[in-house]
């Protein structure tokens, strides 16, 4: 049971575009909604992360949208780099004593130069 | 610090072949996680341990049991592989950051494991 939707599985943009990766999430108990970042051959290193008091948050040239009621929420790559392809995870935790994370299934984003 | 560590690297085993996954981190966390990521699957726990003396089954525990075996070590075995184990398998660590929701886990840079 897949209770995180990511789409889309792959996205390919130039160099100063502004990719949109989106999710939706089905459990109305998640309170944490981070996204993590990976290059290949490496682990998820979180990038920014939301919580659903809030609609929007920006650190640096990503932003997260957060709507409650639709239960989605969405990455922005402002001026995109080629520096930032890799593969974008949306993920969801909710109460529990090790806030065990659920993924999304994850974004392969390709910056052309 | 050196983070979430694991060994080995890169594993190749046979069907019904047994092997133990380490997994170590120095940031004193209370919380460890087990993940294996299959494409387009994302990443999908298999085991976690909140604290040490205790694990829990995640989504996928089939086929694997963990021991925590102290606050830094949590490892992963397959008593008898089987080609659906094939997986890049993660290690993650967390800790709850001062009673907020906030909780970042840090992952390991994963085993390769290729079961014939």
């Amino acid at each position: 049971q897949q209770q995180v939707k990511q789409s889309p599985q792959s996205l390919i943009v130039q160099k100063g575009g502004i990719p949109i990766i989106n999710c939706a999430y089905e459990n109305t108990a998640f309170d944490y909604f981070p996204w993590y970042q990976q290059f290949p051959g490496k682990g998820p290193a979180l990038l920014i992360a939301i919580r659903p008091d809030v609609s929007e948050k920006k650190e640096g040239r990503f932003t997260i949208s957060f709507n409650k009621s639709a239960k989605q929420f969405s990455l922005h790559i402002m001026d995109s780099q080629p520096g930032d392809s890799a593969t974008y995870f949306c993920a969801a935790t909710g109460s529990g004593s090790a806030r065990q994370l659920t993924f999304g299934s994850g974004t392969q984003l390709t910056v052309l130069p | 610090n050196a983070g979430v560590t694991q060994t080995p690297k890169f594993q190749v085993l046979k069907t019904g072949q047994s092997m133990t996954l380490q997994c170590a981190q120095d940031m004193n966390h209370n919380s460890m996680y087990w993940y294996r990521q299959d494409p387009g699957m994302g990443l999908r726990l298999i085991y976690y341990s909140a604290s040490e003396g205790t694990t829990d089954k995640g989504e996928v525990p089939n086929g694997y049991n963990v021991s925590r075996l102290n606050k830094r070590e949590f490892s992963l075995r397959l008593e008898s592989a089987a080609p659906s184990q094939t997986s890049v398998y993660f290690c993650a660590s967390s800790e709850r950051e001062g009673g907020s929701q906030r909780q970042t886990q840090y992952f390991g840079p994963g085993t390769r494991l290729l079961v014939l």
